[in-house]
């Protein structure tokens, strides 16, 4: 089993849908969780952080994450054109290196 | 703040020359530095990690003496690819963890994009 499991999608939603994003993990010592967005041809962008436990809102993003469960998500509301991208769940220990999800692949269709 | 900049942003190379890439962070200093690489529909794949004055800890399976990475300062780390052939052309992104945070702080560079040909 792979430390971090992702749905690679493709994922292809209308303009204005509420998007759900999801990755589980095993490694129970993962505290940090966070959402990266990248653009084709572009580096990672950091969208939300999350320590532990809980749910973390952004404006039209919301994080949450339930240890318990060893399951994470990320939620866009209103979802824009400007959304399509890629997006990289990413967590780690603390102080060991972020281990990566294989990012899902997101279109929002106009 | 925290930027990190790539240079060059695309390179191209022939097979058997040495290409190096360079990753400063802008507005902060960085005790660590990562490189990735990344295959088209593929996650990061982490290369090493690097850390000032230290000599870089490569993942396994990572050629050391392929992937020459140097972090001479605490804004600037470099990755030379020696003796490239085309199966090392890929994305290379390297991301940079500030001084004051913990190792899951990083902040990632555009990526460099290598063709050898």
């Amino acid at each position: 089993q792979k430390e971090v499991e992702q749905d690679p999608g493709p994922l292809s939603v209308p303009e204005g849908a509420i998007v759900s994003l999801n990755c589980t993990y095993s490694n129970s010592a993962f505290q940090y969780f966070m959402w990266y967005r990248q653009y084709s041809r572009k580096g990672p962008e950091l969208l939300m952080y999350t320590y532990s436990s809980g749910n973390k809102e952004d404006g039209r993003f919301t994080a949450q994450v339930d240890k318990s469960s060893k399951y994470i998500s990320l939620f866009i509301r209103d979802s824009q054109p400007s959304d399509s991208a890629t997006y990289l769940c990413a967590m780690s220990g603390g102080n060991t290196p972020l281990v990566f999800g294989k990012g899902t692949r997101l279109s929002v269709i106009a | 703040g925290a930027v990190v900049s790539q240079h060059p942003s695309w390179v191209i190379c022939k097979s058997g020359t040495s290409v190096k890439i360079e990753c400063r962070s802008l507005d902060f200093q960085a005790t660590t530095m990562f490189w990735y690489r990344q295959f088209p529909k593929q996650s990061l794949m982490l290369m090493a990690t690097s850390n000032e004055g230290s000599k870089a800890t490569y993942e396994q399976g990572v050629e050391k003496d392929k992937f020459l990475i140097n972090h001479a300062s605490l804004t600037l780390s470099t990755l030379t690819v020696t003796s490239a052939h085309p199966e090392d052309s890929s994305f290379y992104i390297c991301s940079a963890n500030p001084a004051s945070g913990g190792s899951y702080e990083q902040y990632f560079g555009p990526g460099t994009r290598l063709t050898v040909t």
